[in-house]
């Protein structure tokens, strides 16, 4: 069965940064794009960009260009999100979750999340 | 960007009552619309892909539709575990935008 197993929950200082994982098992992983997603508390979905496991090649939104870096390692069929120059609205639960590269494209397995706190 | 607005907000309504959800794009989508239904404490579960296909494994009673930039969730006869957040998403073009949420709750 298709499992995406995220890292655990993180602490971070503003300025500081944050490296978050997702292992990925039950299907090929470069046979999707995986794609991250983070919702701070009490708030909505946002699409933060995708990274092509395959190729390594990475789509970011616009508001994140410059911070953030995925990554991803085949070996260990392993996807990373590097989130840099933290700030306290930074604070979210942060989401992988793949989808099929061929239309119709949809997130179809997600992660359980990851709390990312920004503190002093 | 694609800017997606979800109607109502809010909703509530019974156990047994047909409810509808509806989600514009700001530009043409054609059908890139999927719909996601999210918990308390839970990652978004996926319910429609492409406007009206329904995700392997849901309920019959989520029906989606709608093409270009007016789509709709209809939930047909509502059962205790459908009260959550439901969410649209355009996967049309990046940024992948997600709609602002609609929270469904018991009257």
């Amino acid at each position: 069965q298709v499992q995406l197993v995220q890292s655990g929950a993180e602490v971070k200082k503003p300025g500081a940064s944050v490296k978050v994982s997702c292992k990925a098992s039950g299907y090929t992983f470069t046979g999707y794009y995986m794609h991250w997603v983070r919702q701070a508390p009490g708030q909505g979905l946002e699409w933060m960009g995708w990274i092509n496991p395959k190729s390594g090649d990475t789509n970011y939104a616009q508001k994140f260009q410059g911070r953030v870096t995925m990554t991803r390692d085949t070996s260990i069929s392993t996807a990373y999100m590097e989130l840099s120059r933290l700030r306290s609205d930074d604070t979210a639960v942060y989401y992988c979750a793949r989808m099929t590269v061929i239309a119709p494209t949809a997130l179809d397995y997600w992660g359980k999340g990851t709390l990312v706190t920004v503190s002093s | 960007d694609i800017q997606m607005t979800q109607s109502p907000s809010s909703l509530s309504a019974s156990v047994g009552d047909r409810v509808t959800i509806t989600c514009r794009a700001t530009q043409s989508i054609s059908k890139y619309l999927n719909w996601y239904q999210q918990k308390p404490g839970k990652a978004p579960k996926l319910l429609i892909y492409a406007a009206s296909s329904l995700e392997s494994g849901v309920p019959s009673r989520f029906s989606g539709s709608g093409s270009g930039t007016d789509f709709t969730l209809t939930i047909s006869s509502l059962q205790p575990e459908d009260f959550a957040t439901y969410y649209c998403q355009q996967s049309y073009r990046t940024p992948y935008t997600f709609g602002q949420g609609t929270k469904l709750e018991i009257k």
